[in-house]
């Protein structure tokens, strides 16, 4: 129950697609819904998070979709550029952070 | 920089031997948490410290053990060292106890040989 389920393993998309990933969560005491990215060799960094009282998140590119019913969010990368190639975590807190499996996202120009 | 401070940044050492890595938290933020991130099960959450108290313990192995000083730094200790111990070791920290995002360091890459 404290899992958080993150797909596809991995993505490839051309410069300007949308790529989207998905991820599910089963604990519905998860409150906050963070997504991080992580370049290699360095640490993942904090992108956007979402709060389960609002449907959507934009800052930038990026955005968070939230369907609290469905217990499912996912992130969506608008005019991808190959800097955006990078592994992408979701993740979900309670007391502390659970991290979906990864995705990892390339981007070819 | 994130502001988290992780040292050192690479380790090479033997079976059996035992390590100690290093983090120093961002300013103002009173949580340390310990991640592992291997090839095959991503970032595993170890052990929280909120203001020097143990506050959260996750997958963390009995030969593992950490703890935060009054200056609000911590430390992970890794004894009798295995092969399957080599990965990422990544702090990160928080201002409260954690229901909100963190910050992290860039990690310490353990290396068992």
């Amino acid at each position: 129950q404290q899992q958080v389920k993150q797909s596809p393993q991995s993505l490839i998309v051309q410069k300007g697609g949308i790529p989207i990933i998905n991820c599910a969560y089963e604990n519905t005491a998860f409150d906050y819904f963070p997504w991080y990215q992580q370049f290699p060799g360095k640490g993942p960094a904090l992108l956007i998070a979402i709060r389960p009282d609002v449907s959507e998140k934009k800052e930038g590119r990026f955005t968070i979709s939230f369907n609290k019913s469905a217990k499912q969010f996912s992130l969506h990368i608008m005019d991808s550029q190959p800097g955006d190639s990078a592994t992408y975590f979701c993740a979900a807190n309670t007391d502390k952070l659970i991290f979906g499996t990864g995705t990892r996202l390339q981007v070819f120009p | 920089d994130s502001g988290v401070t992780q040292t050192p940044k690479h380790l090479i050492t033997a079976t059996g031997q035992r390590v100690t890595l290093r983090c120093s938290p961002r300013s103002g933020d009173l949580s340390v948490y310990w991640y592992q991130q291997s090839l095959d099960q991503g970032l595993q959450f170890l052990i929280q410290y909120y203001n020097g108290e143990e506050r959260a313990k996750g997958n963390i192995l009995e030969r593992f053990s950490a703890q935060q000083f009054p200056d609000l730094h911590s430390e992970l200790n890794l004894s009798s060292l295995e092969l399957g111990d080599s990965a990422l070791y990544f702090c990160a920290s928080s201002v409260d106890a954690g229901r909100g995002g963190y910050t992290f360091g860039s990690g310490t890459r353990l290396t068992v040989v």
